[in-house]
């Protein structure tokens, strides 16, 4: 029984290259959670996805930022010229339906930009 | 902004110690959540509190949601090595939860 999936575990990019992380949620979950956390900050949410919809994405950046939960295949959280303040920790957790307060969260992707 | 507060921010004792977290707001949420994070992990739910006043216990674990649910304890009794870690709380709203910035707790030996 799978819980949620993330990948890469951790990734280092330059500054201005492009950020790709991974969810894959629980199966049979439909709703995905991405989450950063810096030290000192907490955990502060991003976007809210449904299958093929963004439901909420008052927490994402305006630019650089983008995310998208495709049919098939995982979540994808993409960074756009990335810059040294996006190291973060950057989490996925997943959910069975609308409403349902039990997230389970990922191992998370640590991004590291020299 | 929903802002929780946690404290303390970070607290050590020895094994066998009882120990209270507090979570605080100014805003009401329609739950409250308990989770425990371990370094290079991430977190695990542990409870989730929806009526005002309500307490629930997991072992050695009380958790209590404040009758107005805008505030939330955790405590643990005789706590042991294994308790060691991060304590978030998160209040519920609509879509959306809002994270503490957490207890980071070390138990002794």
């Amino acid at each position: 029984n799978a819980g949620v999936m993330q990948n890469p575990r951790h990734l280092v990019r330059r500054r201005g290259q492009e950020a790709r992380l991974r969810c894959s949620p629980m199966k049979g979950h439909s709703h995905v959670y991405w989450y950063r956390q810096l030290p000192e900050e907490g955990l502060k949410f991003m976007v809210y996805l449904q299958k093929e919809n963004i439901i909420d994405e008052s927490g994402m950046p305006k630019e650089r930022f983008s995310a998208e939960f495709p049919k098939e295949g995982p979540s994808i959280l993409r960074i756009q010229q990335v810059v040294r303040g996006d190291s973060a920790a950057y989490f996925c957790a997943s959910s069975a339906f609308t409403g349902d307060y039990e997230q389970y969260f990922g191992p998370g992707t640590r991004l590291t930009v020299t | 902004t929903q802002l929780l507060e946690q404290s303390p921010q970070f607290l050590s004792i020895q094994e066998g110690e009882n120990l209270t977290v507090y979570c605080n707001s100014s805003s009401v949420f329609s739950s409250l959540q308990w989770y425990r994070q371990e370094p290079g992990e991430g977190p695990v739910l542990l409870v989730t509190v929806v009526t005002g006043g309500e307490v629930k216990k997991l072992k050695r674990l009380t958790f209590q949601f404040g009758d107005a649910r805008k505030d939330s304890s955790l405590h643990i009794t005789a706590a042991q090595p294994g308790d060691t870690g991060l304590y978030l709380c998160a209040g519920v709203t609509g879509n959306q939860f809002y994270f503490g910035t957490g207890t980071s707790l070390t138990v002794i030996p």
